[in-house]
């Protein structure tokens, strides 16, 4: 296992286009995290899925996000009309779910430039 | 809500000295993990040390310790013997327990270390 893996690296978008990203996390992970992460901040939380299941949106998920586990493995995350406030690091991570006390394997984060 | 404090935005040291990154945070909830995670430039997060609030031992990880004062909310992480790949934005994060999923970051402390 290569640990949790996010595609693309990179995005450079025009402002009011869709973008949706791709993470693959730690295949025994069934719990699978998403963060955004502007300069100089640290990590603020999106959502989170065990399995399939969509357990927690946060406030700063506005309607314009949306994310999907379909079959409990990986999860794609898309924003729509996206505007220059999103611009962010878009970071994924994973746990496994009997290890209350472990922390998150994080992938190396998905760079969106809104222009 | 549990809110998390990094007062030291950068900090900087020469190599093989020792550094202590503060963090602070609030909760009133007696059952919690606490972690510290390293991010190097342009490169993915990774845990470096947690720590279980119902432990009164410090925990250790070779050059890493942290100072957990539970009555002062206050968990401090000490690097020994910096090395200069010890160069990074070092996150402090808090996670509750009983089955809570989402970890809360501090704002960050960019931990340069010099030769």
């Amino acid at each position: 296992d290569t640990g949790v893996s996010q595609n693309p690296r990179h995005k450079i978008t025009k402002r009011g286009q869709n973008v949706t990203f791709r993470c693959d996390p730690i295949s025994e992970h069934n719990r699978l995290y998403w963060y955004r992460q502007t300069l100089g901040q640290g990590p603020e939380f999106l959502t989170y899925f065990q399995n399939e299941a969509q357990l927690e949106k946060s406030r700063l998920l506005s309607d314009r996000f949306s994310a999907e586990r379909p079959k409990g493995s990986f999860s794609t995350l898309e924003i729509q009309r996206t505007e220059q406030g999103d611009s962010a690091m878009y970071l994924c991570a994973s746990s496994p779910g009997d290890r209350e006390a472990s922390g998150y394997t994080f992938g190396s984060g998905t760079r969106l430039t809104v222009v | 809500a549990q809110t998390v404090t990094q007062s030291q935005p950068e900090m900087s040291v020469q190599e093989a000295e020792t550094v202590t990154l503060s963090c602070t945070y609030d909760t009133s909830e007696s059952n919690y993990y606490l972690f510290w995670y390293k991010q190097p430039p342009s490169r993915q997060m990774i845990l470096v040390i947690r720590q279980e609030a119902y432990k009164q031992q410090n925990a250790t990880e070779n050059r890493f310790s942290v100072n957990f004062q539970k009555a002062a909310k206050s968990f401090s992480l000490k690097i020994s013997d910096s090395q200069l790949g010890d160069t990074a934005m070092y996150f402090c994060a808090f996670k509750l327990g009983q089955g809570a999923q989402k970890l809360v970051f501090g704002q960050g402390t960019r931990l340069t270390i010099n030769p």
